[in-house]
């Protein structure tokens, strides 16, 4: 069974300009999660959508936004990039979701984003 | 608000010993704990998990460790391989909220 895929698994952007990540689940899966993680701080939550909606957000501004499709696919989108926001983006999907039942997710590998 | 903490950012083994990998976590609701291994390039993998009603899971090296009352839990690798080398990051599961620590380096040196 295909695991979870995040594309583009690497990108440059600048200040000021926008960027879409995609992720698209494990078949099946209903609850996807976005993560950001950088070196210190961990995996820090986003947002999770289950069934295109949007269940849990995280403690992030605005510029950060996601969806999630009718076959599970999902997006996030970063307006008005800066440099903080340089990270690797995680994408996760589960059956029940992040906090239903066991808990446990399964990983994509990523999008590395590099903001000059 | 770090709701869970992992104190110790790395922690360096020699192989064939044992490694312990620290979690503590604030909130009461958190009634289940995993476990994840990040190798560099890849995603987080789920490692280990324990539900609140027990105290003990095991699964082969591994064997987490839970202290309800102290709030407390830890994952035991025995004996430490080269090959385990990663972050291993905590993680607390409860009212539909997954919260991860911020992850520990561990290196184990053969």
């Amino acid at each position: 069974k295909a695991g979870v895929t995040q594309t583009p698994r690497y990108l440059i952007k600048t200040r000021g300009q926008q960027v879409t990540l995609s992720c698209s689940p494990i078949s099946g899966h209903r609850s996807v999660s976005w993560y950001q993680q950088t070196p210190g701080q961990g995996l820090q939550f986003l947002f999770e959508y289950f069934s295109e909606t949007q269940r849990n957000k995280g403690n992030f501004p605005g510029r950060f936004s996601g969806r999630q499709f009718s076959n599970s696919r999902s997006e996030m989108n970063v307006s008005t990039l800066e440099l903080g926001d340089s990270a690797l983006y995680l994408c996760a999907s589960s059956l029940r979701g992040a906090g239903g039942g066991t808990g446990e997710l399964f990983f994509g590998e990523g999008s590395r984003l590099t903001v000059l | 608000d770090q709701q869970v903490k992992q104190n110790s950012p790395s922690l360096s083994v020699q192989e064939g010993r044992i490694s312990i990998l620290n979690c503590d976590y604030t909130n009461s609701m958190f009634d289940y704990f995993l476990w994840y291994k990040k190798y560099p390039a890849e995603g987080p993998t789920f490692l280990i998990s324990i539900s609140s009603i027990k105290d003990k899971n095991e699964d082969g090296r591994f064997t987490v460790f839970l202290n309800k009352s102290a709030k407390h839990l830890s994952l035991h690798i025995v004996p430490s391989q080269p090959g385990d080398s990663a972050v291993y990051f905590c993680a607390a599961s409860g009212g539909n909220k997954l919260v991860f620590g911020a992850g520990t380096i561990l290196r184990v040196k053969s």
